[in-house]
């Protein structure tokens, strides 16, 4: 039972250019939806999350959008720099109890100078 | 990064032999998790805490066990390594504003 899907493995994006990373999700608890950012042999690494009764959250060039009818996210990126090359992770957050995050499998974004 | 540090960071060892990866916390979290990490299945929790001696399984339990005698520390142990327990494991720590995590253990089983 995947909670939590990102159904693109890998993304290619020009250098400057808007990146845009999608998530899915079945379960309707969730309370926070967050975007982790993860380089080669780092941990994964926090970088924006939307509670659950907003529709969009912006943090610089980073801005989550929440469509809670669809039951998905997504990332955007602007403009998108070198550096952002890593790997994402969305995840889906239930504060109540145990407070687990469920995860997805993860997109490999790339950006090409 | 709530002060996360797992050890080993690296370890192979043969199939068949118990193996236990640690994970220390600063903060004084409640939460505590393992979590492994592997291509195509991101990241799945293994086993997570909520208190001291207060532990339960996660999606991917089968094959570990875990142990919080202490607030700060998580234990995570495979009693018997086999080959599909290779992988990158990684602890977190949990509050209501997100996880934090550690660096992480890649762990080889040959």
């Amino acid at each position: 039972d995947q909670q939590v899907k990102q159904n693109s493995p890998s993304l290619s994006v020009q250098e400057g250019r808007i990146s845009i990373l999608n998530c899915d999700y079945t379960n309707s608890m969730f309370d926070y939806f967050l975007w982790y950012k993860k380089y080669p042999a780092e941990g994964p690494t926090f970088l924006i999350s939307i509670s659950s009764i907003k529709d969009k959250n912006e943090d610089g060039r980073f801005t989550v959008f929440l469509n809670k009818s669809a039951k998905h996210l997504s990332l955007h990126i602007v403009p998108s720099q070198p550096g952002d090359s890593a790997v994402y992770f969305c995840a889906g957050h239930i504060i109540q109890g145990a407070q687990k995050l469920v995860f997805g499998q993860g997109t490999r974004l790339t950006i090409n100078p | 990064d709530a002060g996360i540090t797992q050890s080993p960071r690296h370890k192979v060892t043969e199939t068949g032999t118990p193996v236990t990866l640690r994970c220390h916390q600063t903060e004084n979290h409640r939460y505590m998790y393992w979590y492994r990490q592997d291509p195509g299945h991101g990241l799945r929790l293994i086993h997570y805490s909520y208190g001291v001696k207060d532990t339960d399984k996660g999606e991917v339990s089968d094959g570990y066990s875990v142990s919080r005698s202490k607030t700060e520390d998580f234990l995570l142990t495979l009693e018997s390594a086999t080959s599909s327990q290779t992988s990158v494991y990684f602890c977190a720590t949990a509050r209501d504003t997100g996880a934090f995590f550690g660096q992480g253990t890649r762990l080889t089983v040959v």
